[in-house]
C-alpha cells in the first residue's frame, strides 16, 4: 500500500530551528509537496521537490532524497505564527496526491 | 485568496438529511479535488474531476457523490448524513491532471451533523 509517515506533533522554541521529517512509500514518485495548515483554515503551498537536494525559500527549506524515500522541511528563525500543521504529500505514478496526516508544530516563547 | 471559492462556509444539519457543497475552481483550472478533514485528522481524498469527468476516486462513501459541470464548478452531495460525517470539506483545484503543479485550496465548508 501507499504510506506517508510524519511525526504527529513537535514542539520548538521561538527563534530556533526545527526539522520536520517525512518518509514515504508510494507506487512511483512524481514529486513531493509541503503545505502549511493553520487550525480550521485551508492548506497553503510551501514547497515542491522533484529532484534530490535542498530547495530554499526564505526561512523555509525542503530536502528530498528519492533513494531513501525521505524528505524534511526545515524552518529557521521560528516565529509564533509558524504554529500550524505541516503536511507532506507525494504524487505517485498516476499523478495522484497521497497525503500524510500532518505534523502539528507548537512554538513556545 | 487562493481563487477557489467554496459555499457555504458553515452548514448545520440533522442526521439523515442531504446537503450539497459547492466549489468554484480558480479561473482556468480544469481539475477539482474534494477532501474531507475530520477534527485533528489529516486530509482524506474523496474524489477528483477533470474537465467534467471523474478522474480518480479515493475513500468516498457510497452515500456521497460529486459532479463537475460544464462551467467547471463542482458539487459534492452528501446524503443520509451521520454524526461521523461532521468535518471540514475542502475543495482544491489545479490546472490539469499533472500534479506537478500545486493545488490551491478553498477555505472549506464546515459541516456539523447534529
Amino acid at each position: 500500500g501507499q504510506n506517508i509517515d510524519q511525526p504527529t506533533e513537535m514542539t520548538a522554541t521561538e527563534g530556533a530551528i526545527v526539522q520536520i521529517n517525512c518518509t514515504y512509500q508510494t507506487s512511483g514518485f512524481n514529486g513531493l509537496f509541503w503545505y502549511q495548515q493553520h487550525a480550521g483554515e485551508a492548506p497553503t503551498f510551501l514547497s515542491y521537490n522533484v529532484l534530490d537536494g535542498l530547495e530554499e525559500k526564505g526561512r523555509f527549506s525542503s530536502f528530498l532524497s528519492r533513494s531513501k524515500g525521505y524528505s524534511y522541511l526545515l524552518l529557521k528563525e521560528l516565529q509564533m505564527k509558524d504554529s500550524a500543521s505541516y503536511l507532506c504529500a507525494v504524487t505517485d505514478s498516476n499523478y495522484q496526491l497521497i497525503w500524510g496526516a500532518g505534523t502539528k508544530l507548537i512554538i513556545k516563547p | 485568496d487562493s481563487g477557489v471559492t467554496q459555499t457555504p462556509k458553515h452548514l448545520i444539519t440533522a442526521t439523515g438529511q442531504r446537503v450539497t457543497l459547492r466549489c468554484s475552481p480558480r479561473s482556468g483550472d480544469l481539475s477539482v479535488y474534494w477532501y474531507q478533514q475530520s477534527l485533528d485528522q489529516g486530509l482524506q481524498f474523496l474524489i477528483q474531476y477533470y474537465n467534467g469527468e471523474e478522474r480518480a476516486k479515493g475513500n468516498i462513501l457510497e452515500r456521497f457523490s460529486a459532479q463537475q459541470f460544464p462551467d467547471l464548478h463542482s458539487e459534492l452531495n452528501l446524503s443520509s448524513l451521520e454524526l461521523g460525517d461532521s468535518a471540514l470539506y475542502f475543495c482544491a483545484s489545479s490546472p490539469g491532471t499533472d500534479l506537478n503543479t500545486e493545488a490551491f485550496f478553498g477555505q472549506g465548508t464546515r459541516l456539523t451533523v447534529v
